[in-house]
């Protein structure tokens, strides 16, 4: 079955570091995609990065990167230059490629990031 | 150009009540979903609409939860009777079509049942 695991219920960071979220994953499938979003306290649901099980090299958006290395099922995200916006709970998924018409994310539990001044 | 929006954000309800979420999608959006988070545990898939049309419905809990979506645009998800365990944040999501590589979510309607 599809698992996502993401092993750090909380995470600090120092305002301008980088931080890495970690975010494993269980798929038996060979196509798939791995997505990022992120939820501040109001709420809503962000959307960060998409990393295709496919593309060869790691996505980046801004600030954000993904860490993609498929052999240890492993799809880090990697924030650089950290603001104080940046706090919020971070949610890693899966979605199978093939449901073609249907967005059946499997996600993680989520970690709780607290940017610093 | 408005996002997802739900109602209510937060509602508190007593065991055995019935309570009504309603979820404005994207305008234009045939795809409509919702999701679920249980406090401390994963966000979890319940359905999706595909107009009006229940494209999967496989991760509905039981028949105490009751989804529609009349006419193709806002849906609504019913808990009839609400038991505690019902207690979480429920979210909707909506794309355009199945193309893209992401669905827009809502702010969530937290819910509390006492």
């Amino acid at each position: 079955a599809q698992k996502i695991t993401q092993t750090q219920p909380g995470m600090f960071v120092q305002e301008k570091e980088a931080v890495t979220l970690d975010c494993t994953y269980d798929t038996s499938d060979p196509s798939y995609g791995l997505f990022w979003y992120k939820q501040p306290s109001s709420g809503e649901m962000i959307f960060l990065i998409y990393q295709g099980s496919y593309d060869q090299q790691n996505a980046t958006e801004g600030r954000y990167s993904l860490n993609f290395q498929k052999a240890r099922k492993s799809a880090n995200l990697v924030i650089s230059a950290s603001q104080l916006g940046d706090s919020a709970m971070y949610f890693c998924a899966m979605r199978d490629i093939r449901d073609s018409g249907t967005y059946k994310y499997i996600f993680g539990t989520g970690t709780r990031l607290k940017v610093l001044a | 150009e408005a996002g997802v929006t739900q109602f209510p954000s937060h509602s508190v309800i007593e065991k055995g009540q019935t309570v009504t979420l309603r979820c404005d999608p994207i305008s234009g959006h045939d795809n409509l979903y919702w999701y679920r988070r249980v406090m401390g545990k994963e966000i979890k898939f319940l359905l999706h609409f595909v107009k009006e049309s229940k494209q999967d419905e496989s991760g509905m809990p039981n028949n105490r939860f009751l989804a529609e979506r009349t006419g193709g645009t806002y849906s609504t998800l019913k808990v009839q009777p609400a038991e505690l365990e019902d207690s979480g944040v429920y979210f909707c999501a909506s794309s355009p079509g199945i193309s893209g590589n992401t669905i827009y979510f809502g702010e969530g309607s937290w819910l509390t049942v006492v």
